[in-house]
């Protein structure tokens, strides 16, 4: 069965602090997406990965970075929390971006606040 | 540039009933791919479906059903004898066919089954 896993469900961060999510597959996919939903405006995309150590921008990258170390494995990095940040997120992942049909499969979702 | 329009913030109906959720696109992509998710309270993104651009045949799954017609670019879905586990936000979502192509996501739809 399909499984991404977000390490966090619930954090209550500082403004200014750094503050890391994390997120890992278990499917052995090569696409790895970070998305923030936030009421009235849907999902959007942060950042995504098509391999290890290799990353793009998405729509709304700014005050985010990532880290693909490892292909299981992809980190959304906040370096400075603002509050403008607090918002849900999810990871997600897919099959090779060759072959578009591939559906992408969610997490759980990490809700953050940022007071 | 690929967009998702449902128009449809909100609708509530009674169990039993059946309902009929929205889902308009664009893109210049002539192959692409069209998804729809459901989010249920918990948060999780559940895939439901995925469309490829040929493939124009309506499709059933028990109580749901999906009607994709190209000419209106268009990717209906209808939940007949409606539950009050069917309550969730419903999301349609496009993927392109160039390049490491990523889901573009509509706003959602509330959809509220009251017994």
């Amino acid at each position: 069965d399909v499984k991404v896993t977000q390490s966090s469900r619930y954090l209550v961060k500082r403004t200014g602090e750094k503050v890391f999510l994390e997120c890992v597959q278990d499917m052995d996919h090569e696409n790895m997406f970070w998305y923030r939903q936030d009421p009235g405006l849907g999902l959007r995309l942060i950042y995504f990965s098509y391999d290890v150590k290799m990353k793009e921008k998405g729509d709304i990258p700014e005050g985010y970075s990532v880290s693909r170390e490892k292909k299981e494995r992809f980190s959304l990095i906040l370096e400075s929390a603002s509050t403008n940040q607090t918002s849900m997120y999810l990871c997600a992942s897919s099959l090779p971006g060759t072959d578009s049909g591939n559906t992408i499969y969610f997490g759980e979702g990490s809700w953050l606040t940022v007071v | 540039a690929q967009k998702v329009t449902q128009a449809q913030t909100e609708i509530s109906v009674v169990e039993k009933e059946d309902v009929t959720l929205d889902c308009v696109y664009e893109t210049r992509d002539t192959t692409y791919y069209l998804f729809w998710y459901k989010q249920p309270p918990s948060g999780e993104l559940v895939f439901l479906i995925r469309r490829n651009s040929f493939d124009e045949q309506n499709e059933i799954s028990g109580r749901y059903s999906w009607n994709f017609q190209k000419s209106t670019s268009s990717f209906n879905f209808t939940i007949t004898a409606s539950q009050v586990v069917d309550s969730a936000v419903y999301f349609c979502a496009l993927r392109g066919n160039s390049g490491y192509s990523t889901l573009t996501f509509g706003k959602g739809t509330m959809l509220l089954v009251s017994p």
